[in-house]
């Protein structure tokens, strides 16, 4: 079992739908992260999160210490939002990032 | 420039020899990473450099792999005698005070796309 799970691994969806993506982790964590990777390979940070919730325009991270459980949602999903959505944790200790094997999502005009 | 740079983008190299992968961090950032990705896999960690502390290595998957940061900026990843289940994309990371998401926030290179053939 990883130690990080992200679900769904696939995700096709219609531009205007609210789309969400699960990360379930099993460690002792200071923070996670969601980064996006799109089709170029290249990867941004989302977000960082290690409570609560946070929104960045239409992008909204919130994380559940206790369950252990982050989601990601996008409202109002448009085609440029297709790219590979990654949940990663840094474990209490030590300095690494542990990552889910990401979420595929397309989003169709 | 205003990211992180890597370089070379791409190689191509033999089984069996030595590749040295370059990554030049945003100036001033104190931390640095190397990640791992395999075609159809996830981000795995490599190493992670922090100012002049000893580096974490725990993720080099083999004594063939090593990496140094000279001078706290420009790092090297070397793979001696490479073999085919190296081929993968190196993405090199790093990060320092001034990020919008916070200190930790982690900026990412383009890639080395690494195929040992």
């Amino acid at each position: 079992k990883n130690e990080v799970e992200q679900s769904p691994q696939n995700l096709t969806a219609q531009e205007g739908e609210f789309i969400t993506i699960n990360c379930s982790y099993s460690v002792g964590i200071s923070a996670l992260h969601w980064l996006q990777q799109h089709p170029g390979g290249g990867i941004v940070s989302l977000f960082m999160l290690s409570s609560g919730k946070k929104k960045h325009g239409r992008l909204i991270a919130t994380i559940n210490i206790q369950e252990k459980h982050s989601s990601l949602h996008i409202t109002a999903s448009h085609p440029r939002d297709s790219a590979v959505y990654i949940c990663a944790v840094k474990e209490t200790s030590g300095s690494r990032l542990t990552f889910g094997e990401g979420t595929q999502l397309t989003v169709n005009p | 420039g205003a990211g992180v740079s890597q370089s070379p983008s791409n190689k191509v190299t033999e089984k069996g020899k030595d590749v040295e992968l370059r990554c030049d961090p945003i100036s001033g950032h104190t931390a640095l990473y190397w990640y791992r990705q395999s075609l159809g896999q996830g981000l795995e960690f490599l190493i992670y450099f922090q100012g002049n502390s000893a580096p974490d290595k725990s993720g080099l998957p083999s004594d063939r792999f090593s990496a140094e940061r000279t001078g706290g900026s420009v790092s090297t990843l070397t793979i001696q005698r490479t073999q085919q289940e190296d081929s993968a994309v190196y993405l090199c990371a790093s990060s320092g005070p001034g990020a919008t998401l916070g200190p930790n926030e982690q900026f990412f290179g383009p890639g080395t796309r690494l195929t040992v053939l």
